[in-house]
């Protein structure tokens, strides 16, 4: 079974730059998650998506954040423009719904931005 | 919100040696999940193990085991006859079971040394 696709896996971009992430939940996981992590500021939740909707958006810092589910297969979180701040690792994860299914996470994205 | 409190920020560990992580939570809710993650160097986050509130029994996984206390709102993470590949960050996560609660909610972490 293929688990949980992200891509790209490492992004150096600079400053004031268009940055897309993109994740593929596994197949038959109706809930998605985006996730940020940082040694400064731990594992942050940024938003998460139920059936393709987003639920909680809460955890987005700003308005330069985006996320999308336009399908069950496939997710972007957008950050425009990037600041350095935004260095993080960005994790998405999946999970059967409804609830009491584990997350299973993707490798991550390390972003840098310079 | 539920919170999920890792006390120990860093454990160490003789290699082939028995070593415990602790992990409390805060909630109001009677029936929910409870994950313990392990994050190796790689940065992946695995699952390790799951506990569901509603079952009396510990979960085990090989050399995994946890202690789960409901009353105490405790859960702590036994990892027997530790080897070198041990080495982490190891995470807890709680989820509610409820439907339309679908987030989980993550401790600070725990950083496992093992030492040969």
């Amino acid at each position: 079974d293929a688990g949980v696709i992200q891509s790209p896996r490492h992004e150096v971009t600079e400053m004031g730059q268009e940055v897309t992430l993109r994740c593929k939940p596994i197949s038959g996981h109706n809930s998605l998650f985006w996730y940020r992590q940082t040694m400064m500021r731990g594992l942050e939740l940024l938003i998460y998506f139920n059936n393709n909707v987003p639920i909680d958006d809460s955890g987005m810092p700003e308005d330069r954040f985006s996320a999308k589910m336009p399908n069950a297969s496939f997710s972007t979180l957008k950050i425009q423009p990037s600041e350095p701040r935004d260095s993080a690792v960005y994790f998405c994860a999946s999970s059967p719904s409804p609830g009491g299914g584990a997350q299973y996470f993707g490798p991550g994205t390390r972003l840098l931005v310079l | 919100a539920q919170t999920v409190t890792q006390s120990q920020p860093e454990m160490s560990v003789q290699e082939a040696e028995t070593v415990t992580l602790s992990c409390t939570y805060d909630t109001s809710e009677s029936d929910y999940y409870l994950f313990w993650y392990k994050q190796p160097p790689s940065r992946q986050m695995i699952l390790v193990i799951r506990q569901e509130a509603y079952k009396q029994q510990n979960a085990t996984e090989n050399r995994f085991s946890v202690n789960f206390q409901k009353a105490a709102k405790s859960f702590s993470l036994k990892i027997s006859d530790s080897q070198l590949g041990d080495a982490a960050m190891y995470f807890c996560a709680y989820r509610s079971a409820f439907v339309n609660r679908n987030q989980f909610y993550f401790g600070t972490g725990t950083s496992l040394t093992v030492i040969p």
